[in-house]
């Protein structure tokens, strides 16, 4: 167990639609990392937070956003989703502000999009 | 562009038998992690590595920092059925401002009984 929490674990919904994924980091971690993992583009960087600021994006759709709170979890919210848009989120957290030391997965949320 | 290479793609190996997969990148690092993702599940952080040259063991699991800081090997010794998985190397690339995480492409193991 990562000790970050990822909800819904899966989620089906019809193209259009908009979905809220939720992410617990680890105790003590201020760094949330979203991550986007789907068979033809493997593990994709989305965006990062930092104690509720943003960090750091990477090829993050504009249709896509997230945010983080102040009890430090962390949102990614989905819209006018397409067919395209199918895979597994993962967010990740870790203690350090900067992008490139060790983070730590979630279980991952699988969105489904019909 | 930056490219993070991973090989191979997949290994069907027999039990007992040790596995060896690498990365290379076209820029230098000065970090690589390998990470473990089992079905259905999270990536697992095995080992990180910090230094060039750098060798780090984790039980049956060894990495090593290339010298020319552009690559990193994985060897797995002895393999048992609980290694199957997708194993990742990921360094820093920049993005944006920052730098971020980069995952290669993964190799996926099978060990065979």
């Amino acid at each position: 167990d990562s000790g970050v929490t990822q909800t819904p674990k899966h989620l089906i919904t019809a193209t259009g639609q908009r979905v809220t994924l939720r992410c617990s980091p680890r105790s003590g971690d201020l760094s949330v990392y979203w991550y986007q993992q789907s068979l033809d583009q493997g593990l994709q960087f989305l965006i990062q937070y930092y104690n509720g600021e943003e960090r750091a994006k990477g090829n993050i759709l504009e249709r896509f956003s997230a945010q983080q709170f102040p009890d430090l979890h962390s949102e990614l919210n989905l819209s006018s989703l397409e067919l395209g848009d199918s895979a597994l989120y993962f967010c990740a957290s870790s203690a350090s502000i900067r992008g490139d030391t060790e983070a730590f997965f979630g279980q991952g949320t699988r969105l489904t999009v019909v | 562009g930056q490219q993070l290479n991973q090989s191979p793609q997949s290994m069907f190996i027999q039990e007992g038998e040790d596995v060896s997969m690498n990365c290379t990148s076209s820029s230098i690092f000065n970090t690589w992690l390998w990470y473990k993702q089992d079905p259905g599940e999270g990536p697992v952080l095995l080992i990180a590595l910090y230094k060039a040259g750098e060798l780090t063991s984790n039980g049956r699991l060894t990495a090593q920092f290339g010298i020319t800081r552009k690559d990193s090997f994985l060897n797995i010794s002895a393999s048992i059925p609980s290694d199957v998985g997708i194993y990742f190397c990921a360094g820093p690339f920049q993005s944006g401002s920052a730098r971020q995480l980069t995952f290669g492409s993964g190799t996926q193991l099978t060990v065979l009984p």
